[in-house]
């Protein structure tokens, strides 16, 4: 069964510390991994897509690693500030069977983790 | 350019009723999707739509009802709705499929059934 698993579910850091949340994946075959941030009461925003080539991905104050021998996959935020306040969901596709790129291929996403970041 | 947009923001429904959850997009994607999001769950999967007319199953499809005659909309119908039903519903679109393609997200509507 396909599982996509974030640690920690809940942080709190004070405004210009860094932090990095996990995710750990069993979703196979895998391709690509696509880190969501979700301001709360809106919809999920894509931060970043790595895919299986792909050990580290910037995308201003975040970066995500991926080690697709392990499974994992770490987001860090650097300097954060107030509004990264957010859930992060991790979320993995995987590849249809007998079908290429354009077809849909079933997302596995993670529960979240809840980043709440204090002045 | 609206991007993808989803009507009503909020919903107060009877259990029994029947309410339609409106979804619409102005980038031509092929592909769109209807999630609910439950504390305790990640997104789930309700229905899918690959382009006009046609529509597939989801993980949890049971009590709703999906069409799509125009590629820009894909509403979501509960036939009648029950306080399971209660939920927060995002609504999605992509390109092509999701394997390689990026998906993106309507504000979604926080439903409740009462």
């Amino acid at each position: 069964k396909n599982q996509v698993e974030q640690s920690p579910q809940s942080l709190i850091i004070l405004e210009g510390k860094n932090c990095t949340l996990q995710c750990n994946y069993t979703v196979s075959p895998f391709s690509n991994l696509r880190w969501y941030k979700q301001d709360t009461g809106r919809g999920p925003v894509s931060l970043t897509i790595m895919t299986f080539s792909e050990n580290t991905k910037s995308n201003g104050r975040y970066t995500a690693t991926l080690d697709a021998d392990t499974k994992q996959s770490s987001l860090h935020i650097t300097a954060s500030q107030l509004s990264d306040s957010a859930s992060y969901i991790c979320v993995v596709p995987s590849r249809p069977p007998n079908a290429g790129g354009t077809s849909y291929g079933k997302l596995t996403f993670g529960q979240g983790t809840i980043l709440t970041v204090h002045p | 350019d609206a991007g993808i947009t989803q009507s009503p923001r909020y919903k107060i429904t009877e259990t029994g009723r029947q309410v339609t959850l409106m979804c619409h997009q102005t980038w031509s994607h092929s592909y769109m999707f209807w999630y609910r999001q439950d504390l305790g769950h990640g997104l789930r999967l309700i229905y899918y739509s690959a382009a006009a007319d046609i529509t597939d199953k989801g993980e949890v499809p049971d009590g709703y009802v999906v069409s799509r005659s125009k590629t820009e909309n894909f509403p979501l119908t509960l036939e009648s709705a029950t306080r399971s039903q209660t939920s927060v519903y995002f609504c999605a679109s992509s390109e092509q499929g999701t394997f390689s393609y990026e998906q993106y997200f309507g504000p979604g509507t926080r439903l409740t059934v009462t």
